[in-house]
């Protein structure tokens, strides 16, 4: 089994503060995708990563995939409250029949005015 | 679209009690998964169908069956709820095997 570690588990911050969240793992992924969940209501995808060193922007959120594929990591600039919720990382293993998307532990975000 | 839709959202169960938590989603995906979300924790992976007719076991699927009868639908059964099972669930769909669109959840409380 995959495992994937995110840090921190819990990070509080106020409004106007940056952040850099966390994503680990020793195995290899072929995409590795970060998904927002708000209280009450199931994950919904950010992006995807695919190429090992590949950085995305989703306006004040960078994501960044390891060289190795191993790693990611999500920056986020000017934190406001809106970004308050549950990022999870998922790592994605293409092995044909078996391929399955693995969940990290998730890092719970609070930004407070 | 409606996307993934799960019924009941909350449902509170004896010890012992059998339940099916429905899940229906409109995009036409192959592939459909049942996760456990227990509080302050990731998703894990109970069981999962890449397409009607086929399942296939996950991280956690003892305490539960599924059936892919349609492309549409992909009922979880608990056919004994016990306590360790109090946790929400998340149906989801994705049309390949990377990226997953999710309900909105299913909170079980076993008591």
């Amino acid at each position: 089994t995959q495992l994937l570690e995110q840090s921190p588990q819990f990070l509080s911050i106020q409004e106007g503060e940056n952040l850099t969240v966390y994503c680990n793992s020793s195995s290899v992924f072929s995409s590795l995708q970060w998904y927002r969940q708000e209280p009450g209501e199931g994950p919904v995808l950010l992006v995807t990563v695919v190429t090992g060193g590949e950085v995305k922007k989703l306006k004040r959120l960078t994501f960044q995939f390891g060289d190795a594929r191993k790693d990611s990591s999500l920056h986020i600039t000017a934190a406001q409250p809106g970004d308050t919720g549950l990022y999870l990382c998922a790592g994605f293993l293409n092995t044909g029949t078996a391929s399955k998307l693995t969940f990290g532990t998730g890092t719970r975000l609070q930004v407070t005015l | 679209n409606a996307g993934v839709t799960q019924t009941p959202k909350f449902r509170i169960l004896k010890i012992g009690q059998s339940m099916t938590l429905q899940c229906t989603q409109d995009m036409n995906h192959n592939y459909m998964y049942w996760y456990r979300q227990d509080p302050g924790m990731g998703l894990k992976l109970i069981y999962y169908s890449v397409g009607a007719g086929i399942t296939d076991k996950g991280e956690v699927p003892n305490g539960y069956n599924v059936s892919r009868s349609t492309t549409e639908d992909f009922p979880l059964r608990l056919e004994l709820a016990a306590p360790s099972q109090t946790s929400v669930y998340f149906c989801a769909s994705s049309y390949s095997r990377g990226e997953q669109y999710f309900g909105p959840g299913t909170r079980l409380t076993v008591t």
